[in-house]
């Protein structure tokens, strides 16, 4: 099984901060990446697919990257409706695997 | 466009249940569907998938076996046969949309809870 290994797995921002969160894949897989935002009680939401294609609707200031294994979500400019937990999944074979979270905090 | 579950509920150790997930809103049939489960303040977990047309599935180990996936292409709904519930198996349960292949999920339900306790 692929193993995410996503970290921090926790972190305090200000609105208006810069935060990057990582994910690193046990072995490669390409691009077969994918970021999910979640607040309490809701279901995930998909931000990003192919590690860094912004899906219909996501605001500008999120963005994925790739390199080699590593994978990177940023948020520039963070507003206060983007605290929330982010989650990275692997969708390059099965099982599918996610990582294990990364809770953003009002600092 | 929309997901909704249903068949959550209460159950003992050992029993069974029956998840289903009605989606409207998109052609059913031509998506792979899945089910991600939330244990309560945990992440997330992948469950199973199945391809547009049924005839492919996947399990995560720690279902295969007790957890079976279905979907009914004329009712555009999708299944999730429980059985040998396990405490463990207490979450949310997601019905989650493929967007190109079996992921990403690209439209999720609202989740349906299963507790497993005596």
């Amino acid at each position: 099984d692929i193993q995410m290994t996503q970290s921090p797995s926790s972190v305090s921002a200000s609105v208006g901060d810069r935060v990057t969160i990582t994910c690193r894949a046990s072995q490669g897989i390409r691009s077969y990446l994918a970021w999910y935002q979640q607040k309490p009680g809701k279901a995930p939401k998909l931000l990003i697919s192919a590690a860094s294609t912004l899906q219909g609707g996501v605001p500008s200031r999120f963005s994925g990257s790739r390199s080699g294994t590593d994978f990177t979500l940023t948020i520039s400019d963070l507003q206060p409706e983007d605290f929330a937990t982010y989650y990275c999944q692997q969708a390059s074979s099965f099982p599918l695997t996610f990582g294990g979270g990364t809770k953003v905090e009002i600092k | 466009v929309q997901l909704l579950e249903s068949g959550g509920g209460l159950v003992q150790p050992g029993g069974s249940l029956r998840l289903s997930c009605a989606a409207s809103g998109f052609t059913f049939s031509t998506y792979a569907m899945g089910w991600v489960r939330q244990a309560p303040g945990k992440g997330l977990e992948w469950v199973s998938g199945v391809s547009h047309r049924g005839d492919s599935i996947y399990y995560a180990d720690p279902v295969r076996g007790r957890f079976t996936i279905s979907r009914d292409n004329s009712k555009n709904t999708l299944y999730l046969q429980i059985n040998n519930l396990r405490v463990e198996d207490t979450a949310t349960y997601y019905c989650a949309k493929g967007s190109t292949g079996y992921s990403p999920f690209d439209l999720w339900g609202e989740g349906t809870l299963v507790t497993v306790s005596s």
